[in-house]
Parts: structure tokens; C-alpha cells; sequence
């Protein structure tokens, strides 16, 4: 199947700090692309969808200006965690799917954040 | 917000027995897949069964579908002890391209 690399794969960061997460589909055009969150032993929960070149679209209760997302090409999408706190640690996994809503999708192997 | 119920919950069998997974949905689908989650990992796909469709088999997975009970069954024949993972269904609408996964099955094989 297709790649998707998320990187980094853990990080630790300080209160009030941003922490940026990338999202790369590796050998193919991921024209949208999802962001997760999951609390242990707990499903995935849908934070937003994006489509390449436009703004994102956020579930309901994702605040938008605090999880910033960026679909900029095809390949890399980036959710940058503004102002994090402890509360927004988590894991956050990102997936890629290619044209057409019957294709699979793709996912990275997801961030461990932890907020000090 | 999840799509669906998975049931069982939790469950544990021997090496070597058969592991039957349920999924309920709520809404209308286009497409059901069953992805795979290791834990603390990203998730593999595994199968995508279209609405159109009834059965579908991948190797030692079999997939079934019911949009009349809006149900779906993953069935993993001779589990080995690799197959110990959670396990996600996930619904695609029509109208929108959002993948909504259950809540998942924490599978357990005992060697």
C-alpha cells in the first residue's frame, strides 16, 4: 500500500509552547487528508478534514485557532498545536487518501504528544 | 463524534481459533473498511467493502455487510498470536469524504 510518513513520531514540549506535526503521503497525491486524536484505549476521534490549496474543515468543538492545519501541496499537510497545554497531550495520527471517496485511506503511525 | 458501536469490546481466544468482530452504523454509507491498530501505532488497512457489495474475503479475513441491519462482521479464521490488535470498522458517507470509525475491538490471542 501507499506511504504515509508523520513525523515527529513523539515530542515533549513545555506549556504555552507551539508544537508543529507533519504529515507526508510518499508516493502518492493525497488530495485530502485527516487529522485524529486518541485517548488511550479509546477510538479515533475526526478533528478535521483538508483538501489540498483550501482552508480546513473542523468538526464540531475543534477550535480552529488552536489547532492550526495547512494543506499546502499535495504531499504535506502540517497541525501545528498553538499554545498547547497539558490537556492537549494526546495521540494524534494523520491519514491521506487519493482522489475518489471509495479509495482507502492512508494513515501515518501517528505523534505521541505529552504537554509538561 | 463516532459513527457506530463495535461489540464485542474486548475479546480473548485461543492461538489457532476463529475471532468474530461486530459493527453497527447509524447512517447511510458508501463504503465500510476494517483497519488494524497495534498499540500505541499508526493504523493498517485491511479491507473495504462497498455498499453494493455483501461479502468480501482478504486471506484470512472475511468481511460481511448488511445495510438492511447497517451491521458489518469481520471474521479472522486460525488467529496467530500477531493478530493480537485493536480493530476499527470505519464508514464513509455519500456527500462527504469523512472517515468515522467505531469505537473498536481490543483483540487478544493466546499463544
Amino acid at each position: 500500500g501507499a506511504v504515509v510518513s508523520q513525523h515527529p513520531s513523539w515530542v515533549i514540549c513545555k506549556s504555552g509552547t507551539s508544537v508543529k506535526i507533519e504529515c507526508r503521503s510518499l508516493d502518492f497525491q493525497a488530495t485530502t487528508m485527516f487529522w485524529y486524536r486518541q485517548f488511550p484505549k479509546q477510538s479515533l476521534m475526526l478533528m478535521a478534514t483538508s483538501n489540498e490549496g483550501s482552508k480546513a474543515t473542523y468538526e464540531q468543538g475543534v477550535e480552529k485557532d488552536k489547532f492550526l492545519i495547512n494543506h499546502a501541496s499535495l504531499t504535506l499537510s502540517t497541525l501545528t498545536v498553538t499554545s498547547a497545554h497539558p490537556e492537549d497531550s494526546s495521540f494524534y495520527i494523520c491519514s491521506a487518501r487519493g482522489a475518489g471517496r471509495a479509495t482507502e485511506a492512508f494513515f501515518g503511525q501517528g505523534t505521541r504528544l505529552t504537554v509538561v | 463524534s463516532q459513527q457506530g458501536e463495535e461489540d464485542p469490546q474486548a475479546l480473548s481466544i485461543q492461538e489457532g481459533e476463529n475471532a468474530t468482530m461486530n459493527c453497527s452504523y447509524k447512517t447511510s454509507i458508501n463504503n465500510l473498511q476494517w483497519y488494524r491498530q497495534n498499540s500505541g501505532r499508526g493504523l493498517v488497512h485491511l479491507i473495504l467493502i462497498r455498499s453494493n457489495e455483501r461479502e468480501k474475503h482478504s486471506g484470512r479475513l472475511r468481511v460481511t455487510l448488511d445495510t438492511s441491519k447497517k451491521s458489518s462482521s469481520l471474521l479472522i479464521t486460525a488467529s496467530r498470536a500477531a493478530d493480537t490488535a485493536s480493530y476499527f470498522c470505519a464508514t464513509v458517507g455519500f456527500g462527504n469524504e469523512k472517515l468515522t470509525f467505531g469505537t473498536g475491538t481490543r483483540l487478544t490471542i493466546i499463544p
